[in-house]
């Protein structure tokens, strides 16, 4: 079983509209969560970096948010551009830092 | 700053043969990590690379190797390709652990996309 699930799977929303993505993960002990976006045919791109101690962290016109006591994480997209249309991938990293732990990642779609 | 390079872009083999893929990390960086992407399983871990050691590893048939050259370029070969391997190949540099902090993240190259037809 993944120990980093992630939904929606994926998502199709009109340009100009806020969204929200979850990550739900179990890997314990725990040292940091980090999302990234990945365009079509890219690498992986961060956005936002948080240890376990961060409640939030925002890049631009997203915001990352973590509670450590329910395991979950949530990832907001504000004002969305069509440049936003990526999938965005969870991951989890115990102090084990190598040992990577990547959610299946949900499809962003925004429409104009 | 370069970042993390990776070539070639794309890559077309048949079944049978070999192939060798190169990652050069960003400057500084010692550990060079390698995944393989694919639209039903997602990112997967191939393998960690330390001063030249592979320092772990997932679980991929012997058929997926690599190596780490002491300027920490890093090479993953695949032999006797299947065509299940057809994926995009990511590899992502970092800083060694005990120097970053823990807010510190991974960067990855643009990948190879590996056709095997």
């Amino acid at each position: 079983k993944n120990q980093v699930e992630q939904s929606p799977q994926s998502l199709i929303i009109l340009e100009g509209k806020n969204c929200t993505l979850q990550c739900n993960y179990t890997v314990s002990p725990f040292s940091n969560l980090r999302w990234y976006k990945q365009d079509t045919g890219r690498g992986p791109v961060s956005l936002t970096i948080m240890t376990f101690s961060e409640n939030t962290k925002s890049n631009g016109r997203y915001t990352a948010t973590l509670d450590a006591d329910t395991k979950q994480s949530s990832l907001h997209i504000t004002a969305s551009q069509l440049s936003d249309s990526a999938s965005y991938i969870c991951v989890v990293s115990p102090p084990s830092d190598y040992k990577l732990s990547f959610g299946a990642g949900t499809t962003v779609t925004v429409r104009a | 700053k370069a970042g993390v390079t990776q070539t070639p872009r794309y890559l077309i083999k048949t079944r049978g043969q070999q192939v060798t893929l190169s990652c050069s990390p960003i400057s500084g960086h010692r550990s060079v990590s390698w995944y393989q992407q694919t639209p039903g399983q997602g990112l997967q871990f191939l393998f960690e690379y330390f001063s030249e050691t592979q320092r772990n590893k997932g679980n991929f048939p012997g058929r997926f190797s690599g190596r780490q050259f002491s300027n920490s370029r890093s090479e993953m070969n695949v032999s006797t390709l299947e065509l299940g391997d057809s994926a995009l190949y990511l590899c992502a540099s970092s800083m060694t652990q005990t120097k970053r902090p823990p807010n510190y993240g991974y960067t990855f190259g643009s990948g190879t996309r590996l056709t095997v037809v």
